[in-house]
């Protein structure tokens, strides 16, 4: 089945500081989505990605889809500690309903 | 309008007892997900059902677990003869729609989760 890999897997940083997460795939993305997890939460929808090359910012995130549409990245810049999570990426491919999770990057936040 | 709702929010059974495991989608929301995350990993697909159908169920153990959605009533997830493996965190998603429109396929929505302990 299809692999979607999710780097780091955690990721301390003191207030202020940027964070990003990467997430890749071996295989061509029809799209991907990012979603928020709160420690003891849900998942909760930040935002879908379509096109090659695309940026979508939200605020102090700002979202990528590769070129290629193998990789996507989440960059939070100056982060606050009210960003703690888990952030998720999930994609399909190849007009699949079902997306596949990665892991996730555990975002912790130092004030 | 309510969100998906999830119920109980914590269930703890004993080993060999069976769980039952709820999920009202969204309003409107005629397409449902089960999904199932143990601690720090990831969320790991198991079954997708519309109104009863059970679209795509690759995801689910073909021993002790099954799932329903009714015409009427919460969708259900059932799992038998509990194990203490069977421990995680169980989440439903609904969505508005199944696959893509234009390439983009519709978000889910997530409700708070069951919290399954086996003693």
């Amino acid at each position: 089945g299809q692999q979607v890999m999710q780097i780091p897997q955690y990721q301390h940083v003191q207030e202020g500081e940027d964070f990003t997460t990467y997430c890749n795939s071996s295989t061509t993305l029809s799209n991907i989505q990012w979603y928020k997890q709160r420690p003891g939460g849900h998942p909760v929808f930040l935002i879908q990605l379509v096109k090659s090359g695309e940026v979508k910012k939200q605020k102090r995130l700002t979202f990528q889809f590769g070129e290629a549409k193998k990789n996507s990245s989440l960059h939070i810049t100056a982060t606050q500690t009210t960003d703690v999570g888990t952030y998720f990426c999930a994609a399909s491919s190849g007009g699949s309903y079902i997306p596949t999770f990665g892991r996730g990057t555990s975002l912790i936040v130092h004030p | 309008n309510a969100g998906v709702m999830q119920n109980p929010r914590h269930l703890v059974r004993r080993r060999g007892q069976e769980a039952r495991l709820r999920c009202s989608p969204m309003k409107g929301h005629s397409h449902v997900y089960w999904y199932r995350q143990l601690p720090e990993e990831g969320l790991k697909f198991m079954v997708y059902l519309q109104k009863e159908n059970i679209i795509d169920e690759s995801g689910m153990p073909k021993e002790r677990f099954s799932a329903e959605f009714p015409k009427e009533g919460p969708s259900i997830l059932r799992i038998q003869q509990v194990v203490r493996g069977d421990s995680a965190a169980y989440f439903c998603a609904s969505s508005l729609t199944s696959g893509t429109s234009g390439g983009a396929w519709r978000e889910q929505f997530f409700g708070p989760g069951t919290r399954l302990t086996v003693l």
